[in-house]
């Protein structure tokens, strides 16, 4: 079936580091992809997404782009800051009459001033 | 305002009763769902409804049942709780159910079964 996987975490980054957070999805068809955020105590905010391949979805200086020949949609930000310190999650959604969004388990990333 | 509430946001209780969760959106979208979040952060789909019509049912307890008054509500009962019930419990809206519709979600019910 289809599925979402993540890099494990937690990652630890100190104030102006380079971020990638790893992802790769097993799907049938074309699905869309998604990041989410989750800050502490609060719910699941939509990051960025890409809906076809080689879109690149971005957002408050976070980018991922849909690769098709690896299955991959990797989050990158070039200088994280401590107010990104949260938990990402990267979902596909299928494009079959379910349209259903399937996560992956989350990266908790910690950023230290 | 707030587009997507959830109530209550924190909900204790013991094995064995019967609870609700309640929510409600704003925003005027035709689908809705629930989420279930463990202990380990992992989401999970549960249900989905579209105009008041189940669209999605995973493989959930029988206990859990959604019910959907109207568009902007999609209340989850729980019956019988269990300890492994504890979770958090995420509403989530879309404006329709296809596939690059964001989805919208609530600030959680966090489920503390005892």
């Amino acid at each position: 079936g289809d599925s979402v996987t993540q890099m494990e975490g937690p990652v630890t980054l100190s104030e102006e580091a380079f971020l990638t957070i790893n992802c790769t999805y097993t799907a049938t068809g074309y699905p869309s992809l998604f990041w989410y955020v989750q800050y502490p105590g609060e719910g699941l905010q939509l990051l960025l997404k890409a809906t076809k391949a080689d879109d690149k979805g971005s957002n408050k200086g976070f980018e991922a782009t849909y690769r098709k020949e690896t299955t991959s949609f990797h989050l990158e930000k070039g200088s994280v800051q401590v107010s990104d310190s949260a938990v990402y999650f990267c979902a596909l959604r299928r494009t079959d009459s379910s349209y259903k969004l399937i996560f992956g388990s989350g990266t908790r990333l910690l950023v230290r001033p | 305002d707030t587009a997507v509430s959830q109530t209550p946001k924190y909900l204790v209780t013991q094995m064995g009763n019967d609870k609700s969760i309640k929510c409600e959106q704003n925003l005027g979208h035709d689908t809705m769902y629930w989420y279930k979040q463990d202990s380990k952060k992992f989401l999970k789909i549960m249900f989905s409804y579209n105009n008041k019509e189940l669209i999605i049912n995973e493989t959930v307890p029988n206990r859990f049942s959604p019910k959907s008054p109207d568009k902007a509500h999609l209340n989850l009962h729980i019956n019988s709780l269990e300890l492994g019930d504890s979770a958090v419990y995420f509403c989530a809206s879309s404006q329709q159910a296809g596939p690059a519709y964001e989805q919208y979600f609530g600030p959680g019910t966090r489920l503390t079964v005892t």
